[in-house]
This record gives C-alpha cells, sequence and structure tokens, in this order.
C-alpha cells in the first residue's frame, strides 16, 4: 500500500493559466474522490468517480473544472483559466467500496 | 443542507492534561461519522468512523464518541505528537450520496 500519490505537490500559475493536477489512487481501490481545501477551512467536496464514471459534482465545480478518470485509474483535474480565487491545496481521495476515505497530500495551488 | 461546527477552533494542552474536542452536526440522516488529523502540509489521516449514537472508538490515547447531535473526541494524557488538526466530517444517508461535509477544524497544540 503505497498511499494515494498526487503531482505536483506545488503549483504556482499566472492568472488566465491552464493546470492539470494528477492524482493516482491506492491501486485495488475503485472510488476516486476531489476535495479542495483553503487556509483554516475544511476540505470541500468537488466531485466523485466509481471507477472510470463521474457519478456526483459539487455546485463549486464551475465550468472551468474537468475531471476525467480514464480506464477507471488515475485521475486528472483540470482547471481552465486560472483565478486567484483558485488558490488552495486540492485534495485526493480514493476509497474501496464504503471503507473510509484515504487521501493524498494535495497539490497546493497559487495563481498570481 | 448538511452542516458540521467544531469547538473550540484552537486547544492549547500541557503534556498530559486531558481534554475533549467536540463536533456538533445537522444532517439530513446520518450515514457515518468521521474523525481526521492533519498535519501541516498534508492530507488528512482517518482515525475514525462511528455510525449511530452511543457508539465508542478508542485508539491509543484517543477515544470519539457519537450522539444524536454531536461527537466528541476526548484526549487522554495527550503527548507534543499529538499536536494536529482535528477534522469532523459527516456523510448523509441517502443513495448516491458520497460526499463528506467536513467542519473548519480543532487546531490542536501540546506543550511539552
Amino acid at each position: 500500500d503505497t498511499g494515494v500519490s498526487q503531482d505536483p505537490r506545488h503549483k504556482i500559475t499566472k492568472r488566465g493559466q491552464n493546470v492539470t493536477f494528477r492524482c493516482d489512487p491506492i491501486s485495488e481501490h475503485n472510488r476516486l474522490y476531489w476535495y479542495r481545501q483553503t487556509l483554516g477551512q475544511g476540505p470541500e467536496f468537488l466531485t466523485y468517480f466509481q471507477n472510470e464514471a463521474q457519478l456526483e459534482k459539487s455546485r463549486l465545480l464551475s465550468d472551468r473544472f474537468s475531471a476525467e478518470r480514464p480506464k477507471g485509474s488515475f485521475s486528472t483535474l483540470e482547471i481552465q483559466r486560472t483565478e486567484q480565487g483558485d488558490s488552495a491545496m486540492y485534495l485526493c481521495a480514493s476509497s474501496f467500496g464504503d471503507s473510509p476515505l484515504h487521501f493524498g497530500n494535495g497539490t497546493r495551488l497559487t495563481v498570481t | 443542507e448538511d452542516q458540521v461546527t467544531q469547538s473550540p477552533e484552537a486547544l492549547r494542552l500541557q503534556e498530559g492534561e486531558s481534554s475533549s474536542l467536540n463536533c456538533s452536526y445537522t444532517v439530513s440522516g446520518l450515514r457515518g461519522l468521521f474523525w481526521y488529523r492533519q498535519d501541516p502540509g498534508k492530507g488528512p489521516e482517518f482515525l475514525f468512523t462511528l455510525y449511530s449514537a452511543g457508539e465508542e472508538k478508542e485508539k491509543e490515547r484517543l477515544k470519539a464518541t457519537l450522539t444524536k447531535k454531536e461527537s466528541f473526541l476526548h484526549i487522554t494524557a495527550p503527548k507534543p505528537e499529538d499536536s494536529a488538526t482535528y477534522l469532523c466530517a459527516v456523510q448523509a444517508a441517502g443513495a448516491g450520496s458520497y460526499q463528506l461535509t467536513f467542519g473548519k477544524g480543532t487546531k490542536l497544540s501540546v506543550i511539552p
């Protein structure tokens, strides 16, 4: 069990640029989640995949955000035309069925 | 709308000084209540899941309890390595609901 892996750990980008983050879940986990966390707040749900199907999306996920999980393995989260308000820690988590979520250490995004 | 309120926001304890953290919640039917620990710059680490009022779980110096409206995380004789932010989250019952709603956390500092 190597845990949930996220890449990159840090990303600094200029406003208006596109960014993409990658998440590699624990290998036998069929469920994958994306959360966003800002300083002093708890994580906020963004979206959820079961295998390759995206089954649930938060209202927080504007049309500038898109997530994919091709072949039900790794996942990517893309943010287009970044805004300063997108600066946050983006957390990925995975689980097998209804087991508790295991989180990665996140990608910290700074939009300048 | 599901809500989770944690108190206090921050807590400083002397090593060995026992205390409790509170998590109050409102949810349309509880599927599960979760406690996580988060160290600076890292993702949340799973501690406990509680499913029904009256349930208790223990792990080393930590004990989590659940009532119909709140949960407590009791810390007995804490050590400096227990310093972290403790997050509480709820999952609502209902078909297709997989997201967790988190509180803002309690930042615990244990002073030697």
